[in-house]
């Protein structure tokens, strides 16, 4: 069955460093989004991307972040200059379609620790 | 207003017991989806079940049903025949409309005991 990847799984950094995370959605979705999880708090929407351009965006997704489909695979977000508080558990979903009955699949989560 | 509210930080439930997850949810759209997911100490996301704003009856997917009380804005999931596997954070969420986010609670972790 086709699933959402995410890679690495883990990734430690020092804090103003930059970093990349990225993801393969399932190959014939055309909505993809990114979502964090501070350890022990809900799940918090960041972005989604459509049709290669940020279709809709969050209060927490400002200027330190951007999301690129730099080919037909892979889908990653960037974080410049991070910071303590971006320590999250980072997840990349995606769905065939958008509406209130697209289910979004989910990948397995980049662990993001910053220093 | 929250989006999604779960009131059960956590749960406790006896093997083989039925369980049911509180989720409440706000929205004036009259078009939304209703989601539970499943998180294990693992920590990926798996879908459980989906129920549609204008679906007429609640949703069943094998252990897993909804149910759905629309006046009341509720969409509680209830787990029969518990199972140890079944220990995890549960976590409802909504999309609305033709929006992309989904809104998600605050989880529920539930607890089978052998």
């Amino acid at each position: 069955e086709p699933e959402v990847t995410q890679t690495p799984s883990h990734q430690v950094t020092q804090m103003g460093q930059e970093v990349i995370l990225r993801c393969v959605p399932i190959s014939n979705h055309l909505y993809f989004y990114w979502y964090r999880q501070i350890l022990g708090q809900k799940v918090e929407f960041l972005v989604s991307f459509y049709n290669n351009e940020i279709s809709e965006k969050s209060e927490i997704f400002d200027d330190q972040f951007s999301v690129e489909r730099p080919d037909g695979s892979n889908f990653t977000l960037k974080i410049r200059s991070t910071k303590l508080e971006d320590s999250a558990m980072y997840f990349c979903a995606s769905s065939p379609t958008s509406g209130p009955r697209n289910e979004q699949f989910f990948g397995p989560g980049t662990r993001l620790t910053v220093l | 207003a929250q989006k999604i509210t779960q009131t059960q930080p956590g749960m406790f439930v006896q093997e083989k017991e039925a369980v049911t997850l509180d989720c409440t949810y706000d929205t004036s759209d009259p078009s939304y989806g209703l989601f539970w997911y499943k998180q294990p100490s693992s920590g990926e996301m798996i879908f459980l079940i989906y129920q549609g704003s204008y679906d007429q009856q609640n949703a069943t997917e094998g252990r897993y049903s909804l149910n759905f009380q629309k006046a009341r804005k509720s969409a509680n999931l209830v787990i029969s025949a518990s199972q140890l596997g079944d220990s995890a954070m549960y976590f409802c969420a909504m999309r609305e409309g033709t929006g992309n986010q989904f809104y998600f609670g605050t989880g529920t972790s539930l607890t089978v005991i052998p």
